[in-house]
């Protein structure tokens, strides 16, 4: 069973705040994702990571930052929110051998007002 | 541009029926194939992996592949009503890599008590 954490669940919060969403695996994977999602819509990929010391942008532009300092932590900041940035957060990994499945943690639901 | 097509439903199947999910792939060179269950509001949940063609059951799930039509299924038996959900087709392009995993947009599928 995958083991990765996602902190905080949901997040409301006013306009123009610096935001951290936590994302942490226990599982040694070397491969992060995060993916953006809207109610009912698909999943975007928006950063990912190889390992340590490697971020890349994904399929869809994000104004957020992501680090990769440790193998398990993998954050992702917003340095200035906006209403437009109000959706489900959802981290994954992924073992870094080829062709693997991602495993995902329950998310963050982001309010931004 | 690597694709994963699926539709999007909503798929209707009366409790106790076979639900039948389908997915086409368009990169002839992909490698893995997954399947996710995503509840609405809660993050997808790996449920089938299938590296070869032809079928592979797990309980009442059965995923089938066929790579010479590019073309991945998953078969529900016994539908209930907790099978309800929304299912991502996932497909693990040509040399892996942090984006080598393509989803599709999802089948939304009810079934009717």
């Amino acid at each position: 069973e995958a083991d990765i954490y996602q902190t905080p669940r949901y997040l409301v919060i006013g306009t123009g705040k610096k935001i951290t969403l936590e994302c942490s695996q226990t599982m040694g994977h070397d491969k992060m994702y995060w993916y953006q999602q809207d109610p009912g819509m698909e999943l975007h990929l928006i950063h990912y990571s190889y390992g340590v010391n490697s971020t890349e942008k994904g399929d869809l532009s994000s104004e957020s930052t992501v680090s990769r300092i440790r193998t398990e932590h993998f954050p992702l900041t917003l340095e200035s929110a906006r209403p437009s940035h109000t959706s489900q957060y959802l981290c994954a990994s992924s073992d870094g051998t080829s062709n693997q499945p991602q495993h995902f943690g329950d998310g963050t639901r982001l309010s931004i007002l | 541009q690597k694709e994963v097509e699926q539709n999007s439903g909503p798929l209707s199947v009366p409790e106790g029926a076979i639900a039948s999910l389908n997915c086409t792939y368009s990169d002839r060179g992909s490698q893995s194939f997954f399947w996710y269950r995503q509840y609405s509001g809660k993050s997808p949940e790996l449920i089938m992996s299938i590296y070869s063609n032809g079928d592979k059951e797990d309980g009442r799930f059965t995923a089938q592949l066929n790579k010479a039509s590019q073309y991945v299924s998953l078969l529900i038996r016994d539908s209930q009503p907790s099978d309800s959900a929304t299912y991502l087709c996932a497909v693990s392009q040509r040399g892996g890599g942090a984006d080598g995993l393509t989803f599709g947009k999802g089948t939304h599928l009810i079934i009717q008590p």
